[in-house]
């Protein structure tokens, strides 16, 4: 198995560019997961999905954060406008199934600095 | 709410000490629990995890950690430790609503 696959693996933009990350989970599993990691902040979860459903995004930290899964295989996490304080590396993980904490894959991650 | 705690936020040992870093987490059900591995750059790895009956579980690399219902505590220990150990290591616990709870982790360096 290919395992958990984020792109690209490093972005350098400009304040107020648009981001846009993305995410391929393992085959079969049915919970995505997004993570942000931080020196300050430790992991962050963002936001997780169920079956391709948002379930809690609670922790997207303001509106110029969106994310989506269109389908079962493929998740993006946008950001628009980008800060430099958006500067992390961002993870993504998978799991099945997801109703009782199962093992999360995570991704190598996408390293995100806005300048 | 859920909450895990890792009472260590830096451990610092020579190489061949042993390791045993705390991990007690709030919640009153049934509970799946994990340790997770971060090296230097790199990704989260799973080291190992507990879901249900030996509460002694052993992992990868020779670690193994135990889980002690009474004391709500997933401790992780290594008899021995190697330079290559140095990481970053995570207790999480599993919720019904299917994510994962992370402690703030604990930085260990081991010294050559």
């Amino acid at each position: 198995d290919a395992g958990v696959i984020q792109s690209p693996r490093h972005e350098v933009t400009e304040m107020g560019q648009e981001v846009t990350l993305r995410c391929k989970p393992i085959s079969g599993h049915n919970s995505l997961f997004w993570y942000r990691q931080t020196m300050m902040r430790g992991l962050e979860l963002l936001i997780y999905f169920n079956n391709n459903v948002p379930i809690d995004d609670s922790g997207m930290p303001e509106d110029r954060f969106s994310a989506k899964m269109p389908n079962a295989s493929f998740s993006t996490l946008k950001i628009q406008p980008s800060e430099p304080r958006d500067s992390a590396v961002y993870f993504c993980a998978s799991s099945y199934p997801g109703t009782s904490g199962g093992t999360q894959y995570f991704g190598p991650g996408t390293r995100l600095l806005v300048l | 709410a859920q909450s895990v705690s890792q009472h260590n936020h830096h451990v610092i040992l020579s190489e061949a000490a042993s390791l045993e870093l705390g991990c007690n987490y709030s919640y009153g059900g049934t509970v799946n629990l994990f340790w997770y591995v971060q090296y230097p750059g790199q990704h989260l790895q799973l080291l190992l995890k507990y879901f249900s009956g030996d509460p002694l579980v052993k992992g990868i690399k020779g670690f193994e950690a135990e889980f002690i219902k009474s004391k709500f505590s997933f401790n992780l220990r290594k008899p021995s430790v190697q330079w290559s150990d140095t990481a970053e290591y995570f207790c999480a616990v599993g919720n019904q609503g299917g994510k994962l709870i992370f402690g703030q982790g604990t930085e260990l360096s081991v010294k050559p």
